[in-house]
């Protein structure tokens, strides 16, 4: 089974905080993802990593940075933390669905940040 | 806390029911579909996918339908117990290694 593992299910940091969330998977997957998930917004990927050291902007990658040391892990990183970043941090990582063929994405159980 | 599904559709069903859940996708070339279920506090749940050569495919109790003509996935759960009870979202995927479009998600209750 794929497993997807993030540091914390919860966090509770204040307003210039500098946040690390941690994501690890078993799976040796080349692909890994951040997301946030907003109520009314859906899902939003902010970065990803298609391999080690190698990183790319998802679609609000603002205020956010990443990391990928190792290619079971990727961090994302709230330079400053700011009440507007409060929110579900989801990680993924991409490997070969049983049937179709085809990678798709694996989820980790989630980090609920607030920002105070 | 907020839940993933304020906001959302909801679908009631009566347990032991069949459940179909509609998604429409928006881009005529994506090429890969998948469905997710979150339940509450947790993080999406593979259920199944379908490549875009097929318009059916089956798992454990549930069925993926895809009509390329009007651009619609569907989701069917056969006999929805209470533990299926979650918010389920579809995905898109134009081209392989190329990044997923999920859908806002509907919230499946299952009524005892």
């Amino acid at each position: 089974d794929v497993k997807v593992t993030q540091s914390s299910r919860y966090l509770v940091k204040r307003t210039g905080e500098k946040v690390f969330l941690e994501c690890v998977q078993d799976m040796d997957h080349e692909n890994m993802f951040w997301y946030r998930q907003d109520p009314g917004l859906g899902l939003r990927l902010i970065y990803f990593s298609y391999d080690v050291k190698m990183k790319e902007k998802g679609d609000i990658p603002e205020g956010y940075s990443v990391s990928r040391e190792k290619k079971e892990r990727f961090s994302l990183i709230l330079e400053s933390a700011s009440t507007n970043q409060t929110s579900m941090y989801l990680c993924a990582s991409g490997g070969w669905a049983g049937g179709s063929g085809q990678e798709t994405q694996y989820f980790g159980p989630g980090t609920r940040l607030l920002v105070l | 806390g907020e839940s993933v599904g304020l906001h959302l559709p909801t679908l009631s069903v009566q347990e032991g029911d069949n459940s179909i859940i509609n998604c429409a996708y928006s881009n005529s070339a994506s090429d890969y579909f998948i469905w997710y279920k979150q339940e509450s506090g947790k993080g999406p749940q593979f259920i199944i996918d379908i490549r875009s050569n097929m318009d059916k495919r089956q798992g454990q109790r549930v069925t993926v339908l895809l009509n390329k003509t009007v651009k619609h996935l569907s989701l069917q759960i056969a006999a929805t117990q209470p533990g299926d009870s979650a918010v389920y979202f579809c995905a898109e995927q134009t081209g392989a290694n190329s990044k997923l479009t999920f859908g806002k998600g509907i919230t499946l209750s299952v009524r005892p």
